[in-house]
């Protein structure tokens, strides 16, 4: 079974613009979450989806927005990038369990290492 | 807010024991977890474990759960070069789904 993939793999984008980046859960997965990790603040989690919907959500500003499609992949975008957004983006996923919709284990992509300069 | 936290490094030698410590200060807490992360890599679930559990085995890993002290232990038998990595313990928060708080990491190497 493929792993949690992620896309891009790199970006380098400039103060101002924006950024969408891409993941793709398991196979069979229903649960997308989002975690920013940097040298200063460590895993932050920013949001979770479950089908289509969001459930949770960290404490960033509204710049940092997501959704999820019906196939469960999701995408995450930042827009009006600062230099402090540079991080390495985290997706993780986890599929339903046999007695609610949770699973208790999250597979984590490689990530999208995003700079801004 | 729930917080994890965890020592920074620890240097070990090849074939030794190497233990990672983490307290955790969500009372509710029902699942910690390991992972590991490589230079340049995402995040390696290792093993996780069960509020309700003091022990978890699987090979060289064992986790132990102090309920009662918020300590969370990962040892790994006969340490290798290829286990050198930073390790994460994480809290699944109960407050809210599928959201892991995590420490800040245990940067572990292993020397011959």
């Amino acid at each position: 079974k493929a792993g949690v993939t992620q896309t891009p793999r790199y970006l380098i984008k400039t103060r101002g613009q924006q950024v969408t980046l891409s993941c793709s859960p398991i196979s069979g997965h229903r649960s997308v979450s989002w975690y920013q990790q940097t040298p200063g603040q460590g895993l932050q989690f920013l949001f979770e989806y479950f089908s289509e919907t969001q459930r949770n959500k960290g404490n960033f500003p509204g710049r940092f927005s997501g959704r999820q499609f019906s196939n469960s992949r999701s995408e995450m975008n930042v827009s009006t990038l600062e230099l402090g957004d540079s991080a390495l983006y985290l997706c993780a996923s986890s599929q339903p369990s046999a007695t609610g919709p949770d699973s208790y284990e999250q597979y984590f992509g490689p990530g999208t290492r995003l700079t801004v300069t | 807010g729930e917080d994890v936290e965890q020592s920074l490094f620890l240097s070990v030698r090849e074939g030794d024991s190497s233990v990672i410590n983490c307290t955790y200060t969500d009372s509710s807490s029902t699942y910690l977890y390991w992972y590991k992360q490589e230079p340049g890599a995402g995040l390696q679930l290792l093993t996780y474990i069960f509020s309700n559990m003091d022990m978890k085995q699987d090979q060289r890993l064992t986790v132990l759960l102090n309920k009662k002290d918020k300590h969370l232990s990962l040892r790994i038998a006969d340490t290798q070069t290829g286990d050198s990595a930073i390790y994460f313990c994480a809290d699944l928060f109960s407050g809210g789904y599928n959201k892991l708080i995590f420490g800040a990491g245990t940067r572990l190497a292993v020397h011959p």
